[in-house]
């Protein structure tokens, strides 16, 4: 059964610093993985969708990485702003219908101004 | 309408009642889907519809739940005796007809359920 687990579960930084989030997966047979933000009391907005076949995805100060053989993935924030404060989610999709997409539980970041 | 649509936004109900939420995807989105977020939890898959093919209801946690969608667009999802353990955040997604997994997901902003 496939496993998503994001790190660290929370994540505070001054305003304008460049960070990373880490998603990992445990089977590395996937179709592709989506990175999501989740903003308080609203629902999840698809940030970048990477293909198997693809190692990385960029949207403005956004940029995702895949490492599929690794199962691992990146999502890079450039110059933060107290803007991108929110959850960001990863999810996978190993296949196999509905049930096939995995969700991870989020890392909560907060950008201070 | 732009986005997915979801109603209530809030919905408290007492222990034993039945309770509908509605959703409303974007217009061309054959795919729906609807996740139950719990605090501190992932999503948790619920149902699933594409089209006019059987839905996939492998993820409802019990038969106390069930969805039906008419006419390929909005969809209810019906809770009949809620308990306790049903208090969750109740979210839709739509997507375009295209291979699962292929196609982002948008979501609506969900169904904040309190069961009292």
């Amino acid at each position: 059964k496939q496993e998503v687990t994001q790190i660290p579960a929370a994540l505070s930084v001054p305003e304008g610093e460049n960070l990373v989030l880490n998603c990992s997966f445990t089977d590395s047979a996937i179709y592709n993985l989506q990175w999501f933000r989740q903003d308080p009391g609203k629902g999840l907005t698809s940030l970048l969708l990477i293909q198997s076949s693809q190692r990385e995805q960029t949207s403005g100060r956004l940029n995702a990485s895949l490492d599929k053989s690794s199962g691992r993935s990146t999502l890079y924030i450039a110059a933060s702003q107290p803007g991108d404060s929110a959850t960001y989610l990863c999810a996978v999709y190993s296949g196999g219908g509905a049930d096939g997409l995995t969700f991870g539980k989020g890392t909560h970041l907060i950008i201070q101004p | 309408g732009a986005g997915v649509s979801q109603s209530p936004s809030n919905k408290v109900t007492e222990k034993g009642k039945d309770v509908e939420l509605r959703c409303d995807p974007i217009s061309g989105h054959t795919a729906l889907y609807w996740y139950r977020q719990s605090l501190g939890q992932g999503l948790e898959f619920l149902i699933y519809f594409q089209g006019n093919s059987a839905p996939d209801k492998s993820g409802l946690p019990s038969d106390r739940f069930s969805a039906e969608r008419t006419g390929g667009s909005v969809s209810t999802l019906t809770i009949q005796r809620t308990q306790q353990e049903d208090s969750a955040v109740y979210l839709c997604a739509s997507s375009l007809p295209v291979g699962y997994g292929d196609s982002p997901l948008h979501f609506g902003n969900g169904t904040r359920l309190t069961v009292t």
